[in-house]
């Protein structure tokens, strides 16, 4: 099976903060990675797909970059609604798995 | 408007089955695999299954292999998860997700549901 770890785990930064978080993958997964923003009580949302292209909708200071094993989702500028959980998944083998997840706080 | 609408959760006892459904609405269901993911109390998020649009392919999580079933009703657009010999490890929140082909990531969730397995 496919191991993604991400890091930081929890990331604590302030509005109009540039962050950055990091998923990597114990063997290649060409671009078949999604990043997905979820908050408290509410199911996933999808921000990007294919490790770089933003899903529709999506504000554009969401971005992902990487392929292969390294993987980043950068936000350009945080903004309030910005504060959650972020998880990357593998799309290239079964089992899909995910990342642990990284909780980004308000400093 | 396009969404997914699950249901069936609830308490059960180890050891016990319960069957999970998942409605979906205005898109061509038949067209998407579709998957389960789960979410236990204060933890991250669990792929468990995923199955083909036509329901001939099926995959499954190591740790429910054996005893749960993913299945669909294209004539109903519904999808299942048959969860039996349930562990008290199985509680979580299950989410059904819309699977988009060539790239496979999810972009339409359900709101999920409980399902608690204790004595």
């Amino acid at each position: 099976d496919i191991q993604l770890t991400q890091s930081p785990s929890f990331l604590s930064a302030s509005v109009g903060d540039r962050v950055t978080i990091t998923c990597r993958a114990s063997q290649g997964i060409s671009s078949y990675l999604a990043w997905y923003q979820q908050k408290p009580g509410k199911a996933p949302k999808l921000l990007i797909y294919a490790a770089s292209t933003l899903q529709s909708g999506v504000p554009s200071r969401f971005s992902g970059s990487g392929s292969g094993t390294e993987f980043t989702l950068t936000i350009s500028s945080l903004q309030p609604e910005d504060f959650a959980t972020y998880y990357c998944q593998q799309l290239n083998s079964f089992p899909r798995t995910f990342g642990q997840g990284t909780k980004l706080e308000i400093k | 408007e396009v969404q997914l609408l699950e249901s069936g959760g609830g308490l059960v006892q180890p050891g016990g089955s319960l069957r999970l459904s998942c409605a979906a609405s205005r898109f061509t269901f038949s067209s998407y695999d579709m998957s389960w993911v789960r979410q236990a109390p204060g933890k991250g998020l669990e792929w468990v299954s995923e199955i083909s649009g036509n329901g001939r392919n099926t995959y499954y999580a190591d740790f429910v292999k054996g005893r749960f079933t993913i299945s669909r009703d294209n004539s109903k657009n519904a999808l299942y998860l048959q969860m039996n010999s349930l562990r008290a490890e199985d509680t979580a929140v299950y989410y059904c997700a819309k699977v988009v082909a060539l790239d496979w990531y999810s972009n339409l969730w359900g709101r999920g549901t409980l399902v608690t397995v204790s004595s």
